[in-house]
């Protein structure tokens, strides 16, 4: 799996665009970059994927570079639900075991 | 979307006594499930793989002997800690990717157990 790099926290207004960087500069060409996050005590939820092209689902955002070393998480309107860490995994298509770094933690204000 | 339980939400026992923590699939079928532990303020770390009708795969360092895996049926996987002691504290997860796999990896996770020995 490719080693990816978050910072360990991000503070966000409520409202406001929440935008978290994640860089995958080992990544290979097939794997998929995801993004999970995990609200405290709960466990995770998946948010979205994508591979090269930017994706959009109800929650959330994702911009992947075009040399695919990096990518955004974006919630273009946090709330105070959004306060998680959230977690960017490098995988291969079509293989189901998720290693976990150390996220950010993002903390969404009032 | 596929929802994931486990039970108990919240076990206290005593040092040696041994508990089960079950995690179920409830509208999709899991041929595996995936057992993670998760220590104060650090990360998930996967502790084994449970394979329906098979034997569980453990990561490095888990010990198989304390820590049994049951994948008896399509919906639901046990871990029993057995002879617990407080170093076992922890929080523990399941999750599950839907039977046949999907396309997009996306995994369910159980709103985990915590687990307190004392």
């Amino acid at each position: 799996d490719a080693k990816t790099t978050q910072p360990p926290s991000m503070d966000c207004a409520e409202g406001r665009a929440a935008n978290l960087p994640c860089n995958h500069s080992t990544i290979s060409g097939n794997e998929y970059v995801y993004w999970y996050r995990q609200i405290h005590s709960q466990g995770p939820q998946y948010i979205i994927h994508g591979l090269k092209n930017n994706e959009t689902n109800e929650m959330a955002s994702l911009i992947i570079t075009e040399d695919r070393k990096s990518s955004t998480l974006i919630l273009p309107h946090a709330t105070l639900r959004d306060t998680a860490v959230y977690y960017c995994i490098g995988l291969p298509a079509g293989y189901s075991t998720l290693t976990f770094g150390k996220g950010t933690m993002l903390l969404v204000s009032p | 979307g596929a929802v994931v339980s486990q039970h108990p939400s919240r076990v206290i026992c005593k040092s040696g006594t041994s508990v089960k923590i079950e995690c179920r699939s409830l509208d999709f079928q899991a041929t595996t499930m995936f057992w993670y532990r998760q220590f104060p303020k650090q990360s998930l770390m996967l502790m084994a793989t449970s394979n329906e009708g098979s034997k569980a795969t453990y990561e490095q360092g888990v010990e198989k002997d304390k820590f049994l895996i049951n994948h008896a049926s399509l919906t639901l996987s046990t871990l029993t800690v057995t002879s617990a002691h407080p170093e076992d504290s922890s929080f523990y997860i399941c999750s599950a990717p839907p039977a046949g796999g999907n396309s997009y990896n996306e995994q369910f996770f159980g709103p985990g157990t915590r687990l307190t020995v004392l």
